[in-house]
């Protein structure tokens, strides 16, 4: 099946630094998304992006399908962006979504 | 209803005993699965629903592990004879299935969590 691999799988930053994650996928896909997980459990829902930029405030993410990657940026962070981030792919023409491990971030005050 | 509402929110049984539990998508959306996660950990797929067939259950862990769909609406995972191994999170997601078939936006619900003693 398809593989998603995500870097880092740690990350500690200092409240007003910037990061890039990343999540490396195996084979063509159909949907990706970005999810933060709060300490309290709750998934929400950052991007949808199969291919291409989008951006929400802080955040922003870009997606290159043919190379078979996608990246998450986060500037500025807060202390309120601790958690996890999960990159999630489904592969063309199925319905089966896959999770990577996750990049676990704490943001320091 | 506005989002994915899953129940029970905790549940708390004895090892051998069955469990339930539910998820009830948002309007609408014809896609329906269920995830597991662990303390700790990632989520692993467990199953999906195309309306009321699951074309791939190869997720499930045992065969302690069921899922039924109904109208294309409510979902049950049932757990037989629970094992303390079975203690995690149960997250369900719901999704459209877009007009080329490809899946939509995954909206999740807050979770069962299940503690097997």
């Amino acid at each position: 099946g398809i593989q998603v691999e995500q870097s880092p799988p740690d990350l500690i930053l200092q409240e007003g630094a910037n990061s890039t994650l990343r999540c490396n996928f195996s084979d063509s896909v159909n949907n990706l998304q970005w999810f933060h997980q709060n300490p309290w459990g709750q998934l929400i829902n950052l991007f949808y992006i199969p291919s291409g930029t989008k951006q929400n405030g802080r955040l922003s993410a870009t997606t290159v399908a043919t190379e078979r990657y996608s990246l998450l940026y986060i500037s500025s962070s807060q202390t309120t962006d601790s958690g996890v981030y999960f990159c999630a792919v489904g592969r063309a023409g199925g319905f089966k979504t896959i999770f990577g491990a996750g990049t676990r971030l704490f943001v320091k005050a | 209803g506005a989002g994915v509402s899953q129940s029970p929110s905790n549940k708390v049984t004895e090892k051998g005993k069955d469990v339930e539990l539910r998820c009830d998508p948002i309007s609408g959306h014809t896609a329906l699965y269920w995830y597991r996660q662990s303390l700790g950990q990632g989520l692993e797929f467990l199953i999906y629903f195309q309306g009321n067939s699951a074309p791939d259950k190869s997720g499930l862990p045992s065969d302690r592990f069921s899922a039924e769909r109904t109208g294309g609406s409510v979902s049950t995972l049932t757990i037989q004879r629970t094992q303390q191994e079975d203690s995690a999170v149960y997250l369900c997601a719901s999704s459209l299935v877009l007009r080329d078939l490809n899946t939509g936006e995954l909206f999740f619900g807050e979770g069962s969590r299940l503690t097997v003693l």
